[in-house]
């Protein structure tokens, strides 16, 4: 199965501040990787799909690149609702087995 | 409006089953996938299980953690999908949600969640 690592655990930044997280899986996962927003007390909510591609509603400060083993999530510039917890995510194709790195967490300095 | 509303979840003691459902609106309940994930109490995510779309067969799949013990149907009439959870261990409590899994894109991103139902597992 695909193991997907993310660094770093914590990230301290302040508002207005330039954040890359990084997502990195044991095996190819060629374009097929995800990337959510998790905050305390709420579900959390689809930010990138196929790598690069922002949801719907997802503001565009939020990009995602990389391709195969290595995955990056930018935010350009940090607002105070930014600062979360975020998940990088990815499928097996067959048997179908999701897997979801352990998060790195975005926190003020 | 999208809304997938989970239910279901409580205290349960280990040993014992429980169903949790996930009712759905604002969604062609057709064109998804269903797939739930769970959340340990300040812990990350953990995919639990998932079905596919009726035209795929509606084939599952579950993580190892809870295969034999864990089934997941869907009934599209309804357009309410299930979590049958059988001999609870205290390792299962945590939130648990239901996700809407679009077909049309690979079948591997969660677009759509619900809030998320508590299930408690402790005598």
């Amino acid at each position: 199965d695909t193991v997907l690592t993310q660094s770093p655990t914590t990230l301290s930044l302040s508002p207005g501040e330039r954040a890359t997280l990084s997502c990195r899986a044991s095996q190819s996962v060629y374009n097929y990787l995800a990337w959510y927003q998790q905050k305390p007390g709420q579900a959390p909510r689809l930010l990138i799909y196929d790598t690069s591609n922002r949801a719907a509603g997802v503001p565009a400060r939020f990009s995602g690149s990389g391709s195969g083993t290595d995955f990056t999530l930018t935010i350009s510039s940090l607002e105070p609702e930014d600062f979360a917890v975020y998940y990088c995510q990815q499928r097996n194709n067959w048997p179908p087995i999701f897997t979801f790195g352990p998060g790195t967490k975005v926190d003020i300095k | 409006e999208v809304q997938l509303v989970e239910s279901g979840g409580g205290l349960i003691q280990p040993g014992r089953s429980l169903t949790l459902s996930c009712t759905t609106s604002g969604i062609t309940f057709g064109d998804y996938a269903v797939s739930w994930v769970r959340q340990a109490p300040g812990k990350g995510l953990e995919w639990v299980g998932f079905i596919r779309v009726k035209a795929y067969g509606g084939t599952t799949g579950y993580a190892t953690s809870v295969k034999g013990r864990f089934t997941i149907s869907r009934d599209d009439s309804n357009r309410i999908a299930y979590l049958q959870m059988k001999s609870l261990k205290a390792e299962d409590t945590g939130v648990y949600y239901c996700t809407g899994v679009p077909t049309s894109s690979g079948e591997y991103y969660m677009d759509v969640w619900g809030k998320g139902t508590t299930v408690t597992v402790s005598s």
